[in-house]
């Protein structure tokens, strides 16, 4: 089955601590994003990365950092810089420049710090 | 920024249509219209996209008006699987380009 996983669904930790965010893909897409939502509002972009070993900021990038080692993994760290790392995050992934646009999104993770 | 104006929330029956508006009206002449829904606590969904002409597949229909300023998501025969937050997005066809989410229409469809 082709698609994008996420782990875990939940995830809880004590404020100070870095976390990471695992995003694995198994659909050869090019281009992997990870974005940020909270309750009631609509998404956020904190990072995104169009090849491997290349990625760029998006909107709230303050706090987080990512990496592009391999084409289907795009871990997230939230950092302890993070003022609010308390969300719901979520990775997606599309192909690449010379086809259609749709991006694909994972279950997402339900980070909680407390 | 986003682009798009939605209504906060719509109400449907079960087995009638459902349509959802949207404005665009800047959107600019290499821009897309792209619909997605997400159900609670899921990632988003794909369901339809469209440049100038109506578009039909097998979730739903896109009408874009002759100006491309407004747009009309229908779902034909809405089933209560399809309560969920519909998003607008308006975007250039290119890969890479991150998707602006607003907050969408919340769609509630009932018995």
């Amino acid at each position: 089955d082709g698609g994008i996983t996420q782990s875990p669904k939940y995830l809880f930790r004590k404020e100070g601590q870095n976390v990471t965010l695992s995003c694995e893909q198994n659909l050869n897409h090019d281009a992997m994003y990870w974005y940020r939502q909270d309750p009631g509002q609509g998404l956020r972009l904190i990072y995104y990365s169009q090849i491997v070993n290349d990625f760029q900021k998006g909107d709230i990038a303050e706090g987080y950092s990512v990496s592009r080692e391999k084409k289907e993994s795009f871990p997230l760290t939230v950092t302890s810089a993070q003022k609010n790392p308390t969300a719901f995050y979520l990775c997606a992934s599309s192909m690449g420049p010379d086809s259609s646009y749709e991006q694909y999104f994972g279950p997402g993770t339900r980070l909680t710090v407390t | 920024d986003a682009k798009t104006t939605q209504p906060p929330s719509m109400d449907c029956a079960e087995g009638r249509a459902a349509n959802l508006p949207c404005n665009h009206s800047t959107i600019s002449g290499n821009e897309y219209v792209y619909w997605y829904r997400q159900i609670h606590s899921q990632g988003p969904q794909y369901i339809i996209h469209g440049l100038k002409n109506n578009e039909t597949n097998e979730m739903a229909s896109l009408i874009i008006t002759e100006d491309r300023k407004s747009s009309t998501l229908i779902l034909p025969h809405a089933t209560l699987r399809d309560t969920a937050v519909y998003y607008c997005i308006v975007t250039m066809y290119q890969a890479g380009t991150a998707l602006i989410f607003g907050k969408g229409t919340t769609l509630s469809v009932s018995s």
